[in-house]
């Protein structure tokens, strides 16, 4: 069974700061996809960025990096230079070639000023 | 427009009223699914459909039904909505395999009196 665990129910960081959220999750396919996406309160649900289980390399997007330790399970969200616009419940996903996604139950970051 | 559209956005309807939420896309993909998002909590899985003649039950499917009258309309049902059931709805799109992102709808707001 495929398994996301986030522990981190709540998150604070000061602008302009480094923040990472935590990901573990399991799953005995050797093939799959692990995806970070940000929900404000507004409700939708944000696509910010994906590592393959194969990648050699740590996934970036601009001001967001994945962590990826595939030995430890972990795929964390770093998030450079955090923003005020950056509050919001970050989740955590992974996908096999079966098709079927896991959620997290969610972290909620909050910026301030 | 969004590649993955939700109707309606909102909606109250009473105990014991049967409601239909509607989801089309735009991008072409094979798969579709309906996730529930209860107030502060991550995602579950109701239905999933990896092409129209092919829909699978998800870890909640009680209470609902769907129907996939195509590729790219896949619809939720609430044959006689109850007030747990009151949660945020998506509607999700995706290709098939491990790395292929998963496009959510806008999210539909659904309040059960």
């Amino acid at each position: 069974a495929q398994k996301i665990t986030q522990t981190q129910p709540g998150m604070f960081v000061q602008e302009k700061e480094a923040v990472t959220l935590d990901c573990t999750y399991d799953t005995s396919d050797p093939s799959y996809g692990l995806f970070w996406y940000k929900q404000p309160s507004s409700g939708e649900m944000i696509f910010l960025i994906y590592q393959g289980s194969y990648d050699q390399q740590n996934a970036t997007e601009g001001r967001y990096s994945l962590n990826f330790q595939k030995a430890r399970k972990s795929a964390n969200l770093v998030i450079s230079a955090s923003q005020l616009g950056d509050s919001a419940m970050y989740f955590c996903a992974m996908r096999t070639n079966a098709g079927k996604s896991t959620f997290g139950d969610g972290t909620t970051l909050t910026v301030k000023p | 427009d969004a590649d993955v559209t939700q109707t309606p956005r909102n909606r109250i309807t009473k105990t014991g009223k049967r409601i239909m939420l509607e989801c089309s896309q735009t991008k072409g993909h094979d798969r579709m699914y309906w996730y529930r998002q209860d107030p502060g909590l991550g995602l579950r899985l109701i239905y999933y459909s990896f092409d129209v003649k092919d829909i699978n039950k998800g870890e909640i499917s009680d209470g609902y039904s769907v129907s996939r009258q195509a590729q790219a309309k896949f619809s939720l049902s609430l044959e006689s909505a109850i007030p747990n059931q009151t949660a945020l709805y998506f509607c999700a799109t995706s290709s098939g395999g491990s790395g292929n992102t998963i496009y959510f709808g806008e999210g539909s707001w659904l309040t059960v009196v």
